[in-house]
């Protein structure tokens, strides 16, 4: 079976740092995703790791370890505007299917003043 | 101006009654996706396609079917609604399903099934 597993909330405070943990068990693994959603809107794109390591943009960072099923994004000098859910998302690659992704249930994550 | 966009946005409907919801992009993007999203459970995809005529099935197909006669559109179809299809329905595309090309979603679907 396919799991990934976030916290379900965060809280954190305005200028502060934030990390998101993300750890998967796939059948098949061909890159991580992380998606920003504001409530009510749609996803949009964050990072997208397929090599271990860290990708730096802007306030935002993601970590891959592919050896750890694990993933993070770092979120810096948090802004009230950060308020939001993250998606964690796994593209699976397996039996010649390379456009299977599979979702995390997301972190909400509240920016206190 | 870059888009994915459905059609309609807000849908109430009756058990039984076929409807489609369209999805179409002006990006020429090669990849398509559907996802449904649900409180507690996130988003899961229903169909992808990865180019013309190419489908296959997600997470969670039963119920749904989709085509892909054309590159920019991607209509995904409910042959016969039930109640637990009432949910928030994404469509998504990206530039290919090979690495580092991100993915860009339309505004969401919300269906109620009654």
């Amino acid at each position: 079976g396919q799991n990934i597993d976030q916290p379900t909330e965060m809280t954190a405070t305005e200028g502060a740092i934030v990390q998101i943990n993300c750890t998967y068990q796939t059948s098949g693994f061909n890159g991580l995703f992380w998606y920003q959603q504001h409530a009510g809107e749609a996803p949009t794109f964050l990072s997208y790791n397929v090599l271990d390591g860290l990708e730096e943009k802007g306030r935002f960072s993601s970590f891959l370890s592919r050896s750890k099923g694990y993933s993070y994004l770092l979120l810096k000098e948090l802004q009230m505007k950060d308020s939001a859910s993250y998606l964690c998302a796994v593209k699976l690659n397996y039996g010649g299917s390379q456009g299977n992704l599979i979702f995390g249930k997301g972190t909400k994550l509240s920016v206190k003043p | 101006e870059a888009q994915v966009t459905q059609n309609p946005r807000y849908l109430i409907t009756v058990t039984g009654k076929k409807l489609t919801v369209t999805c179409s992009q002006n990006m020429n993007h090669e990849y398509m996706s559907w996802y449904r999203q649900d409180p507690g459970l996130g988003l899961r995809q229903i169909y992808y396609s990865m180019n013309v005529e190419v489908t296959d099935k997600g997470d969670v197909p039963e119920g749904y079917k989709v085509s892909r006669k054309e590159k920019r559109n991607f209509p995904l179809i409910l042959e016969s609604p039930s109640p637990n299809q009432t949910s928030l329905y994404f469509c998504a595309s990206s530039l290919s399903v090979g690495s580092f090309y991100e993915q860009y979603f339309g505004p969401g679907t919300r269906l109620t099934v009654t």
